[in-house]
């Protein structure tokens, strides 16, 4: 079966320091994959998607950017956190070539202080 | 672009009480649609699921159908839980590869015992 790994589960990082969050997949392969963004009491904002090793899509520009060095890892960074960085970070993915559901990661909780 | 509309809430019920979040949708070609649940501090999970006209998706309870007349699938259930507490997204699919998940901006449920 198909699992979803994603990692730290929360992390408190300071104004100015880089960020990097990491998400693999098992048990399938060529996935979509989906970085999703979810601020305090609102809904979810796509920031990247990715069809294929080396290929990102990004929906909001800002300081973070997205990398898929592997078929079934998909990794989010930033060079320099602003406060406005804080939030719930979502990966997820879904089958290519289907329109199935996507399947979501536990989530990290990032806290920029 | 394609777009869902749902009741932000939050809602709060009395258990056993019925329930009904509205969701209504804005899509090219023939979406699939779905609900999916958010527990706290914890990432989605999906509820149902519909993929073309006048399917009814269910679980644990849940049902929704999916209306190509009205563009709608209300989530309903005829007895809720405290457990059931939670945030509700409404989302849907229209690209046959999966690249774009669009989400409502999440029904906010409180269920009092």
């Amino acid at each position: 079966s198909q699992t979803i790994h994603q990692w730290p589960a929360t992390l408190v990082q300071p104004v100015g320091s880089p960020l990097s969050l990491e998400c693999t997949v098992e048990g399938t392969s060529n996935p979509n994959l989906y970085w999703y963004r979810q601020a305090a009491g609102r809904g979810l904002q796509l920031l990247f998607y990715s069809v294929g090793i080396g290929q990102i899509s990004s929906e909001v520009p800002q300081n973070l950017s997205a990398s898929r060095p592997q078929d079934r890892q998909f990794i989010l960074s930033s060079k320099k956190l602003l406060l406005s960085d804080s939030g719930f970070y979502l990966c997820a993915w879904s089958v290519w070539g289907t329109s199935t559901e996507a399947f979501f990661g536990q989530g990290t909780r990032l806290t920029v202080v | 672009g394609d777009s869902v509309t749902q009741m932000e809430g939050p809602v709060t019920l009395s258990e056993e009480a019925c329930l009904t979040i509205n969701c209504t949708y804005t899509a090219t070609g023939y979406p699939s649609l779905f609900w999916y649940v958010q527990y706290p501090g914890e990432g989605l999970q999906l509820l149902l699921k519909a993929t073309k006209a006048d399917d009814k998706g269910s679980n644990k309870g849940f049902e929704a159908t999916y209306r190509k007349e009205t563009t709608s699938f209300h989530l309903e259930k005829g007895s809720v839980q405290v457990s059931d507490s939670a945030v509700y997204f409404c989302a849907l699919t229209s690209d046959n590869y999966g690249q774009n998940f669009v989400f409502g901006p999440g029904t906010r449920l409180s269920v009092l015992p």
